[in-house]
């Protein structure tokens, strides 16, 4: 199995361009997460899905947006990059179960200039 | 609100010393799951542990071991005989629902 996939792994964008971080996962799991990882400041929820069509705010969702139009693929939109938004970016994916961990995929590093 | 405080920023130790990476959690729920995850050099997260609220045992696996209370709300890692292997960025996270909160991780460094 190959898990949680992101592509890509590496993308530089100028100021004001537009981007789309893709996610996949082949393990059935009905929640799915976007993080972002700044130096120090620890991995912050961007936004999350509990299912197909179901999305929800985390902590900082302004400056991206995300579908969920099947199960496997949560995709991260980015509009509009801004400087701000260089990070790297995570996915993740876990089962209902209340315990379960989260299954991460390998990042995305972004650097807007 | 949910909140985890992992106030150690970087530690430092020489091999074979034992380190304790601590961690502080703040939730109003009675039911909710604490967790620590690894971050190598490499950069991909690997869960470690995870912990009910209401299951205070300590745990043991091999050189690692947590230990768990909700008196202090607190869920710290020990690392026996540390390695540089064991160099990295630790987190610690809780959730009580759907969504996994993170503290700012602890970077350790383990030196030969």
């Amino acid at each position: 199995n190959a898990g949680v996939t992101q592509t890509p792994k590496f993308r530089i964008l100028k100021i004001g361009q537009s981007m789309t971080l893709q996610c996949t996962q082949d393990m059935n799991h009905n929640y799915m997460y976007w993080y972002r990882q700044d130096p120090g400041m620890g991995l912050k929820l961007i936004y999350y899905s509990v299912g197909a069509g179901i999305t929800d705010k985390g902590e900082v969702p302004n400056g991206y947006n995300v579908s969920r139009s099947t199960t496997e693929d949560f995709p991260l939109r980015l509009e509009l990059a801004a400087p701000s938004q260089t990070s790297v970016y995570f996915c993740a994916s876990r089962s209902t179960t209340f315990n379960s961990p989260l299954h991460f995929g390998n990042g995305t590093r972004l650097t807007v200039t | 609100a949910q909140k985890v405080t992992q106030a150690q920023t970087e530690i430092s130790v020489v091999e074979k010393e034992d380190v304790t990476l601590d961690c502080v959690y703040e939730t109003r729920d009675t039911t909710y799951y604490l967790f620590w995850y690894k971050q190598p050099p490499s950069g991909e997260l690997v869960f470690l542990i995870r912990r009910n609220s209401f299951d205070e045992q300590n745990e043991i696996s091999g050189r690692y071991s947590w230990n768990f209370q909700k008196s202090t709300s607190s869920f710290n890692f020990t690392i026996t005989a540390s390695q540089v292997v064991d160099s990295a960025v630790y987190f610690c996270a809780l959730t009580s629902g759907t969504a996994l909160i993170f503290g700012k991780g602890t970077t350790l460094s383990v030196s030969s």
